[in-house]
């Protein structure tokens, strides 16, 4: 059974940082791009970043672009998001998600609180 | 701001019928495979078509969805109480090179 499991959230102050993990289990989870998507409170969904199977390409949104920094670990099994510059307007549930073999996020984790808040 | 413009609300009795639209420019939906997701709130989205119109394992032939140029439409039919959700199209934007996701319908059944 495909399972993704964020962890790492919590509160911090604006201008502070934080780093979400997301544990992979039951695919070859070198093979997948895997993707971070996060929902503000009574929002919907905003796409934040991929990254490809072996790290060598990722891609931003504008809003996160210069802060935010995918990584991935294949040995792990895990992708990481470093969150830097932290704005009050990222508080928000981040997923990270898995894409199947054509288009669409067919797995998603099921989300990590992150408060930003002085 | 999303690229992707869907209803915000829509909704129908039970055993009904509901569309939602989705509607996006040349450079996502008119390029790209269309998939919808349906999110309970305080859960996390789950896939409910891919490809257009094709549906993962597990999701009953209910629901359906098709493409026609810049447009999308996810069709939901015998509208059951447990459909009440939000559900959100995606797809990838060639120009910007972002997964974008549309604003988003709540579906009620009333």
């Amino acid at each position: 059974e495909v399972q993704l499991v964020e962890s790492g959230g919590g509160l911090v102050q604006p201008g502070g940082s934080l780093r979400l993990s997301c544990a992979a289990s039951g695919f070859t989870f070198s093979n997948y791009w895997m993707s971070w998507v996060r929902q503000a409170p009574g929002k919907g969904l905003e796409w934040l970043a991929n990254i490809k199977t072996d790290g060598s390409a990722k891609n931003y949104v504008d809003s996160v672009k210069g802060r935010f920094t995918i990584s991935r670990d294949n040995a792990k099994n895990s992708v990481y998001l470093q969150m830097n510059s932290l704005r009050v307007e990222d508080t928000a549930v981040y997923f990270c998600a898995k894409p199947g073999d054509s288009s669409g996020l067919h797995c998603w984790g099921q989300g990590t609180l992150v408060t930003v808040s002085s | 701001q999303s690229v992707l413009t869907q209803p915000p609300s829509v909704s129908a009795a039970p055993g009904q019928k509901v569309t939602i639209s989705c509607s996006g420019s040349s450079s996502n939906i008119g390029k790209k495979y269309v998939s919808w997701y349906q999110q309970v709130p305080g859960t996390a989205p789950k896939l409910l078509i891919y490809d257009n119109d094709k549906r993962p394992s597990g999701i009953p032939d209910r629901f359906s969805g098709s493409k026609s140029g810049t447009s999308a439409t996810l069709g939901i039919t015998g509208l059951q109480t447990g459909d009440e959700a939000d559900y959100f199209c995606g797809v990838w934007d060639n120009s910007l090179s972002i997964y974008v996701f549309g604003t988003g319908t709540k579906v009620t059944v009333l």
